[in-house]
């Protein structure tokens, strides 16, 4: 039982590379979300997928674009790395539906931009 | 004005000790209330999850959601040094809309 995945677990890059992490569910969810946590912030919503085919904007886009591939998949891209990216990314699912609102969560990527 | 605040913490409290952990929102929409728990280097797990205004209770654990004052709460009964952690509450209007959550307290049991 796999869950949500996430690949890389941890990243190094240096400033104005790209790069793209990956999320994966296997639970048949609806919904995917990316976020980011930092030090004393919480999590804070990049994007969400409410359902395949659609994303949206959340508390912090700017710098980060999404895909959501299909049911199963939903990617994060940085197109030009800034050290204020540094951070560690959760990719989260939902099923989307009334009865079952809990967010299961990947065990998250740390990336440091030099 | 962020949608959620919490208590930002750390806070520190003795073996059997009841603790408690609140959270305030601004968003009336909001009918779904949630607290996760993060352990270090891992990723939130759900702990509670209430539907609109109420009282939950779990365990040694009991949520407690006031609408009219959009104020939501987390109990702690007998806490243990297991239970150290860091608490997010989280918020969303309806099952398919974005997950907000607050910034998280930092809980220390003491043995």
């Amino acid at each position: 039982n796999a869950g949500v995945t996430q690949t890389p677990k941890f990243q190094v890059l240096k400033t104005g590379q790209s790069m793209t992490l990956q999320c994966a569910q296997d639970m048949n969810h609806n919904s995917m979300y990316w976020y980011r946590q930092d030090p004393g912030m919480g999590l804070r919503l990049i994007y969400y997928s409410a359902s395949e085919g659609t994303t949206d904007k959340g508390e912090v886009p700017n710098g980060y674009n999404v895909s959501r591939l299909n049911k199963r998949e939903f990617s994060l891209r940085l197109e030009s790395a800034a050290p204020s990216q540094t951070s560690v990314y959760f990719c989260a699912s939902t099923a989307g539906k009334a009865a079952n609102t809990e967010a299961f969560f990947g065990q998250g990527t740390r990336l440091t931009v030099v | 004005q962020k949608e959620v605040e919490q208590d930002p913490g750390p806070l520190s409290v003795p073996e059997g000790a009841i603790v408690s952990l609140n959270c305030t929102y601004s968003n009336s929409a909001f009918q779904y209330f949630m607290w996760y728990r993060q352990y270090s280097r891992k990723g939130p797990e759900l702990l509670m999850y209430t539907y609109s205004s109420g009282n939950k209770e779990d365990g040694r654990f009991t949520a407690q959601v006031d609408k009219s004052s959009k104020y939501i709460s987390l109990f702690i009964r007998d806490s243990q040094p297991s239970d150290s952690a860091t608490y997010l509450c989280a918020m969303r209007a309806s099952s398919a809309s974005k997950i907000i959550f607050g910034s998280g307290t930092r809980l220390s049991i003491r043995p």
